[in-house]
């Protein structure tokens, strides 16, 4: 089992450039997040998708588009990156949604930075 | 809203020192609390939890107590070792969000 899978780990982009982040969780949960961290700061959620065939926006998520694409994955995209995307993105996942936070699963993290 | 506030790090510790991670709150409703620990290269993943005033949660030596008059939940341990060099996270939720409010994260390096 690896759990929550990201990729990838670390990626450079230019402000403009489009990319998407790619996470994958073989726990057969039903729910799975997106959130970032940015220095000072705590994790913020940007969306979510409670269960698969629907997202949903989170507390930040201006800039950011997603597709809950199977069961397993959960991808997220930038279309025009900008330096106050600047972050680390971690993913997650829980059996379903609207349960406690201790069941939420977290991938090991994607660096992005964008100049 | 809700809000977690975390020490700065990093704090740096020798092998067997006592730990003190503090953590304060402000919450609409009554939270659970959460510290989670993220090793390096892996996610986090949850360390222990309070659900209730007074109660004190426990893992791998690790331990704090959801006080609620001061709205802090400390995270303490007695010796720690280098294996516990990581990030610590404070994280609470209120009832009927489910999504976790987290603090900024605190690392600790422990040295041999």
């Amino acid at each position: 089992n690896a759990g929550v899978t990201q990729t990838p780990k670390f990626q450079v982009l230019k402000t403009g450039q489009s990319m998407t982040l790619q996470c994958a969780q073989d726990m057969n949960h039903n729910s799975m997040y997106w959130y970032r961290q940015d220095p000072g700061m705590g994790l913020r959620l940007i969306y979510y998708s409670a269960s698969e065939g629907t997202t949903d926006k989170g507390e930040v998520p201006n800039g950011y588009n997603v597709s809950r694409l199977n069961k397993r994955e959960f991808s997220l995209r930038l279309e025009s990156a900008a330096p106050s995307q600047t972050s680390v993105y971690f993913c997650a996942s829980s059996e379903f949604f609207r349960e406690s936070p201790e069941t939420q699963y977290f991938g090991p993290g994607t660096r992005l930075l964008v100049l | 809203g809700n809000s977690v506030t975390q020490m700065e790090g990093p704090v740096t510790l020798s092998e067997e020192a006592f730990l003190t991670i503090n953590c304060t709150y402000t919450a609409t409703g009554y939270p659970s609390l959460f510290w989670y620990v993220q090793y390096p290269g892996e996610g986090l993943q949850l360390l222990l939890k309070a659900t209730k005033a007074d109660d004190k949660g426990s893992n791998k030596g690790f331990e704090a107590t959801y006080r609620k008059e001061t709205t802090s939940f400390h995270l303490e341990k007695g010796s720690v070792q280098v294996s516990d060099s990581a990030v610590y996270f404070c994280a609470l939720e209120t009832g009927g969000s489910y999504i976790p409010t987290f603090g900024r994260g605190t690392s600790l390096i422990v040295h041999p």
